[in-house]
């Protein structure tokens, strides 16, 4: 079983739809939870990070980690074609050594 | 200042032969990860330098690649004798520990074996 599960998609979704974005962990011991989006041919960059449950909200960009089910989610409100890309979750234990990424699921917003 | 910048952008290279792989992280930056992307597969670790201390291999698929880190700066990962499934895009990242645990990305070597 793989660390991280990420449903790949493609999501295609029209412009100003509410987009949600998730993955489920196997390691109870993760404390770190992030989101990366990756343009085509480009790095991932770093979108969203928390630390432990609950919700963090930025702009348009809201993440959600329930550790009870060991669930993360992204929700992108008002979806734009700029958000089209790849959505990569990542988690981590305390120590930074090692993250662990989802495969990745692609988004299409159409204008 | 600067990103993380890797070179080559793009290498294409027969089967048996070895590669080399560039990364110049981010100016100050301590810690340096390698990982590797198949198509349609998320990030998969390889390695990890962090300081002076000795790099977590453990992500290293075989005994084929290696990877080193001169300076506490500039690294390196070499692949030798080359097999079509090392085909991958391989991105390095970096980042400043005693400041925040992002990561900054490059935009990765894209390497096909033929």
């Amino acid at each position: 079983q793989k660390e991280v599960e990420q449903d790949p998609g493609p999501l295609s979704v029209p412009e100003g739809a509410i987009v949600s974005l998730n993955c489920t962990y196997s390691n109870s011991a993760f404390q770190y939870f992030m989101w990366y989006r990756q343009y085509s041919r480009k790095g991932p960059e770093l979108l969203m990070y928390t630390y432990s449950s609950g919700n963090k909200e930025d702009g348009r960009f809201t993440a959600q980690v329930d550790k009870s089910s060991k669930y993360i989610s992204l929700f992108i409100r008002d979806s734009q074609p700029s958000d089209s890309a790849t959505y990569l979750c990542a988690t981590a234990l305390g120590n930074f050594n090692k993250f662990y990424f989802g495969s990745g699921t692609k988004l299409n917003v159409k204008p | 200042g600067a990103g993380v910048s890797q070179s080559p952008s793009n290498k294409v290279t027969e089967k048996g032969k070895d590669v080399e792989l560039r990364c110049d992280p981010i100016s100050g930056h301590t810690a340096l990860y390698w990982y590797r992307q198949s198509l349609g597969q998320g990030l998969e670790f390889l390695i990890y330098f962090q300081g002076n201390s000795a790099p977590d291999k453990s992500g290293l698929p075989s005994d084929r690649f290696s990877a080193e880190r001169t300076g506490g700066s500039v690294s390196t990962l070499t692949i030798q004798r080359t097999q079509q499934e090392d085909s991958a895009v391989y991105l390095c990242a970096s980042s400043d520990t005693s400041k925040s645990d992002e990561q900054f990305f490059g935009p990765g070597t894209r390497l096909t074996v033929l």
